[in-house]
């Protein structure tokens, strides 16, 4: 499957602050998946990208998908404690194939 | 509700024993994954059915076994050869547009 890195493993970030997470790959990617995994849960899935260039925003979420389609980022604004938890990206390598989950970016938010 | 449901919640095996772990799906999904995850880590894919009746090796196959009679149930069994099974096992069934996940079995040999 599809390797991918995430960047940064962890993320302590203070409460109102904005931070981004990176997702890169050394392959050209068909789509990119974003899933969100609180403490003790399980993966949700958040956002789907795919045309080159790609920016959705889903509230204070702002993700993107790069021009040569190797890498993507999620960007938060204003953390709240409810961001706490683990955040995963998830290429596919041709659609439909199965996905290929990066090591994800742990986040901790400081009141 | 449409959903996934994997069962039991909290598993503990003895050394030796083999388990199975269930996994039903309502969404009328064809394919269907699990994944293993480790404390602190990502996941890992186990194995994968895209149809009934078919399915393929993941990335970490080996002491793990599944089968695929209904489009509905994908049961995972760990095998007495999985010599590190304690993890969290991750189900989940896919259209092209996301992956719903079950909420996951830990398992835990004792």
């Amino acid at each position: 499957g599809q390797q991918v890195m995430q960047i940064p493993q962890y993320q302590h970030v203070q409460e109102g602050e904005d931070f981004t997470t990176y997702c890169n790959s050394s392959t050209t990617l068909s789509n990119i998946q974003w899933y969100k995994q609180r403490p003790g849960g399980h993966p949700v899935f958040l956002i789907q990208l795919v045309k080159s260039g790609e920016v959705k925003k889903q509230k204070r979420l702002t993700f993107q998908f790069g021009e040569a389609k190797k890498n993507s980022s999620l960007h938060i604004t204003a953390t709240q404690t409810t961001d706490v938890g683990t955040y995963f990206c998830a290429p596919q390598g041709a659609a439909g194939n199965k996905l290929t989950f990066g090591g994800g970016t742990r986040v901790l938010v400081k009141p | 509700d449409g959903g996934i449901t994997q069962s039991p919640k909290y598993l503990f095996r003895k050394e030796g024993q083999n388990v199975t772990l269930s996994c039903e799906q309502n969404l009328n999904h064809d394919a269907m994954y699990w994944y293993r995850q480790d404390p602190g880590q990502g996941l890992r894919l186990i194995y994968y059915s895209q149809i009934v009746n078919d399915f393929q090796k993941g990335d970490i196959a080996e002491g793990y076994s599944v089968s695929r009679e209904k489009k509905e149930s994908f049961p995972l069994t760990v095998t007495s050869a999985q010599k590190n099974p304690t993890a969290f096992y991750l189900c989940a069934s896919a259209t092209n547009y996301g992956y719903t996940f079950g909420s996951g079995t830990r398992l835990t040999v004792v």
